[in-house]
């Protein structure tokens, strides 16, 4: 499969606890991006990483998240001290930076339940 | 902040009848990309759109993007019930590289 590929699929954690998702995007993609969907929503961006260098970072990131990209292929979200709040859909995506068609690859993504 | 806004928020129409999507941005796009998302799914990339006024056909899909470039419609003749999803407009974040900002979406479903 060379699509992006997100792990876990789904993760119920306690509130308070840490959690990490993994995401693999296509090979050859320069660009990583990591997007949160809630219900009814369109996706919403998170942070963004190209090769190894994280570019940006949305003011919904607060500081119990963190991204890396150490190496620039997979990269890692972690959150820190889950809320409830933090409850949602959270979507990796990649894509070739430089070309003309800029379209987004999104993974399956990973489901976060915080009860 | 920078919007991009999408009516309707849904769709109901019989098999075989039209459905258009509406986005519009606060602010011009270099851009404007639309996806779909399957029930269950993540968000499969459909096209972009460029240039003022550009239109591209999909065999039954229409997308147009305005003179302005601030709003895109998406257009499906004869709908079936493999169109079911919501479609997403989404474009470039002002000032940014990468950040693509999205519609809230419009759901469509599909009654045959």
């Amino acid at each position: 499969d060379t699509g992006v590929s997100q792990n876990p699929r789904h993760k119920i954690t306690k509130r308070g606890q840490n959690v990490t998702f993994r995401c693999d995007p296509i090979s050859e993609h320069n660009r990583l991006y990591w997007y949160r969907q809630t219900l009814g929503q369109g996706p919403e961006f998170l942070t963004y990483f190209q090769n190894e260098a994280q570019l940006e970072k949305s003011r919904l990131l607060s500081d119990r998240f963190s991204a890396e990209r150490p190496k620039g292929s997979f990269s890692t979200l972690e959150i820190q001290r889950t809320e409830q709040g933090d409850s949602a859909m959270y979507l990796c995506a990649s894509s070739l930076a430089g070309t003309p068609n800029t379209e987004a690859f999104f993974g399956q993504g990973t489901r976060l339940t915080v009860v | 902040g920078q919007q991009v806004m999408q009516i309707p928020q849904y769709q109901h129409v019989q098999e075989g009848e039209d459905f258009t999507t509406y986005c519009n941005s606060s602010t011009t796009l270099s851009n404007i990309q639309w996806y779909k998302q399957r029930p269950g799914g993540h968000p499969v990339f459909l096209i972009q759109l460029v240039k003022s006024g550009e239109v591209k056909k999909q065999k039954r899909l229409t997308f147009q993007f305005g003179e302005a470039k601030k709003n895109s419609s998406l257009h499906i003749t004869a709908t079936q019930t493999t169109d079911v999803g919501t479609y997403f407009c989404a474009g470039p974040q002002g000032g940014s590289q990468g950040n693509l900002i999205f519609g809230k979406g419009t759901k469509l479903s599909v009654k045959p």
